[in-house]
């Protein structure tokens, strides 16, 4: 089975521009979640998916937004990118809700110059 | 603020060492999670205790959880290098979604 994939791993952007991250669930979760992770703050909730719907959102301003389409396939994207958005972005999957293990990708690395 | 503290930020050990830390959280959870992470790449879970658990094990792994302290524990016993990576609990809230706290704890073992 394969597990959760993010693409792309690696992506540098400049000031301004705007980035939109991949993550593909193991085949039958229905659930993802997306985490930043810097240095400074440790690991930030973004925001999570089931069902296409986004069910939270973390402390994150208007810039990140997220998606999930019908085959759990999510997208997130951040428009303005400014230099403190350099960060490790996680997606994690899951099958249900709750009491269940989070299962993550290898993250996409975004440097802002 | 979805931020608990882990302590100790930073742990040192010799090989074969037990290693423990521990986290505390704010809200009502219906389980509990330990998860690690090896050099910034993704987090592999580790071990789940529900909330109506109070001690759980996996091989050299034993968990704790407090709910009326609102904390949890987890203790590697025989700790070896290959356990140096940073340790982070994450909690499913009663109101459904999942938070990982602060900066974890960075686990160093020194062969």
């Amino acid at each position: 089975k394969a597990g959760v994939t993010q693409t792309p791993r690696y992506l540098i952007k400049t000031r301004g521009q705007q980035v939109t991250l991949s993550c593909s669930p193991i085949s039958g979760h229905r659930s993802v979640s997306w985490y930043q992770q810097t240095p400074g703050q440790g690991l930030q909730f973004l925001f999570e998916y089931f069902s296409e719907t986004q069910r939270n959102k973390g402390n994150f301003p208007g810039r990140f937004s997220g998606r999930q389409f019908s085959n759990s396939r999510s997208e997130m994207n951040v428009s303005t990118l400014e230099l403190g958005d350099s960060a490790l972005y996680l997606c994690a999957s899951s099958p249900g809700i709750t009491n269940t293990e989070a299962f993550f990708g290898q993250g996409t690395r975004l440097t802002v110059v | 603020s979805q931020q608990g503290e882990e302590d100790p930020q930073a742990l040192s050990i010799q090989e074969g060492e037990n290693a423990t830390m521990n986290c505390s959280y704010k809200t009502s959870i219906n389980n509990l999670q330990w998860y690690r992470q090896n050099s910034g790449r993704g987090l592999v879970h580790l071990i789940l205790i529900r909330s109506n658990e109070r001690e759980k094990h996996s091989g050299r792994l034993r968990v704790t959880l407090d709910t009326s302290k609102k904390s949890s524990s987890l203790l590697i016993t025989a700790s070896r290098a290959a356990d140096t990576a940073s340790y982070f609990c994450a909690t499913d809230g009663t109101g459904g979604f999942k938070t990982i706290f602060g900066a974890g704890t960075r686990l160093f073992v020194k062969a």
